[in-house]
């Protein structure tokens, strides 16, 4: 069946370092991919979204890209701050029957 | 402001009880979720409906049952309530393809 893999946490850096979370799915057809953002004590918000190959999401400084050919849709942000500190969840979704399918999250924790 | 609600942020039952957890969105979505979130396990999908009165067994289902009754409001419930139940359940509502969470309930089974 579909499936989501990412990368372990967690993640440890400093502040106005490079980001990049690694993510990639199995899937039959042709999914919707997303990151979502779990800060301490709430639930998840959606961060970005990419419909279709060679899509690219962003939001807040945040972006991914859907790579088809690499069935990956890796996060990345060019300079994380303090605040970015969340766990970040990868998915997809079955065109057909709209389930939502998460990776294991990733823990990123930035120092100041 | 697109929202969706559970009824309760904590909870503390006895092994055995019957639990009911309700979550309402208030967006007219089609579908609805619940989750449960364990760490290093992810987010693993207990049960969906589709439309009122549908449901269908995500991957783990096995001794959680669901009701809808109404579009808005999706009920998870634990027929007897086991230890091995404690967890973060997480309730989401979509239209299409994105999906909005509510808060979340953290669940304790003592």
């Amino acid at each position: 069946g579909d499936s989501v893999t990412q990368m372990e946490g967690p993640v440890t850096l400093s502040e106005e370092a490079f980001l990049t979370i690694n993510c990639t799915y199995t899937a039959t057809g042709y999914p919707s991919l997303f990151w979502y953002v779990q800060y301490p004590g709430e639930g998840l918000q959606l961060l970005l979204k990419a419909t279709k190959a060679d899509d690219k999401g962003s939001n807040k400084g945040f972006e991914a890209t859907y790579r088809k050919e690499t069935t990956s849709f890796h996060l990345e942000k060019g300079s994380v701050q303090v605040s970015d500190s969340a766990v970040y969840f990868c998915a997809l979704s079955d065109h057909s029957s709209y389930k939502l399918i998460f990776g294991s999250g990733t823990r990123l924790l930035v120092r100041p | 402001d697109v929202k969706v609600t559970q009824s309760s942020r904590y909870l503390v039952k006895r092994t055995g009880e019957k639990v009911f957890l309700e979550c309402v969105q208030d967006m007219d979505h089609e579908n609805m979720f619940w989750y449960r979130q364990d760490p290093g396990l992810g987010l693993r999908l207990i049960y969906f409906s589709y439309d009122v009165k549908m449901k269908e067994k995500g991957d783990i289902p096995e001794g959680y049952s669901v009701s809808r009754e109404k579009k808005e409001r999706f009920s998870l419930i634990l027929e007897s309530a086991s230890t091995n139940q404690t967890s973060m359940y997480l309730c989401a509502s979509s239209l299409n393809t994105e999906a909005f969470f509510g808060q979340g309930t953290r669940l304790t089974v003592v």
